[in-house]
């Protein structure tokens, strides 16, 4: 595709529902990001795909958390048990897989939880 | 933490005026890279300097970076109502695939 694609665009959902939320990288990308942007805060690193394997998932912030990737296509990062501090944007990102690349996000996915 | 850190972190000028973003980060980079986020959503990509490079420009701006200092700056020139943003540094460290990023500054530009 001509860019990063992520839906849902803006998900409502209740405390203690799981969520998936989608990314479609850039065809031909091999590398694939997941961040979280708090409100009026910077953005957290949560975890990097090369391939379909996760060498960097270091920023996952705890086991309700998990992604996993198919090939070197679509992504889908599952939060399971949400709480409200889970509100936030999760953006994607995804690059041609080297260390000079330049890295494109999509427009994320805002999620609310209530 | 890894966060870089920027400065200022808002930033309010007139349309015509030059703005100046600086942004300081923690260990040595292959690549350092600025981005501009409107409305809290998705991020444009804006320059990628590498660690060897210490001056980059592209259109209305300019990108420096000191290697030995550990900090880079972001200048755009002739600035315009439509260049209000968020504006964040993320650099990509050496070994490393992901990129970290510094804490942003908001800009905005006044007709």
């Amino acid at each position: 595709g001509a860019g990063v694609s992520q839906s849902p665009s803006n998900k409502v959902t209740e405390k203690g529902k799981d969520v998936e939320l989608r990314c479609d990288p850039i065809s031909g990308h091999t590398a694939l990001y997941w961040y979280r942007q708090r409100l009026g805060q910077g953005l957290e690193f949560l975890i990097y795909f090369q391939g379909n394997s996760a060498p960097d998932k270091s920023g996952l912030p705890s086991d309700r958390f998990s992604a996993e990737r198919t090939g070197e296509s679509v992504s889908t990062l599952t939060i399971q048990r949400t709480q409200q501090e889970d509100s936030a944007v999760y953006l994607c990102a995804s690059s041609s897989g080297t260390s000079w690349d330049t890295i494109y996000f999509g427009e994320g996915s805002w999620l609310t939880v209530v | 933490s890894q966060q870089g850190e920027e400065d200022p972190q808002a930033l309010s000028i007139q349309e015509g005026e030059n703005a100046t973003m600086n942004c300081s980060y923690k260990t040595s980079i292959n690549n350092l890279q600025w981005y501009r986020q409107n409305s809290g959503r998705g991020l444009v990509h804006l320059i990628l300097i590498r660690s060897n490079e210490r001056e980059k420009h592209s259109g209305r701006l300019r990108v420096t970076l000191d290697t030995s200092k550990k900090s880079s700056s972001l200048l755009i020139t002739a600035s315009r109502a439509a260049d209000t943003a968020s504006y964040f540094c993320a650099s990509r460290n050496t070994g490393f695939q992901k990129l970290v990023f510094g804490t942003g500054t908001r800009l905005l530009v006044s007709p």
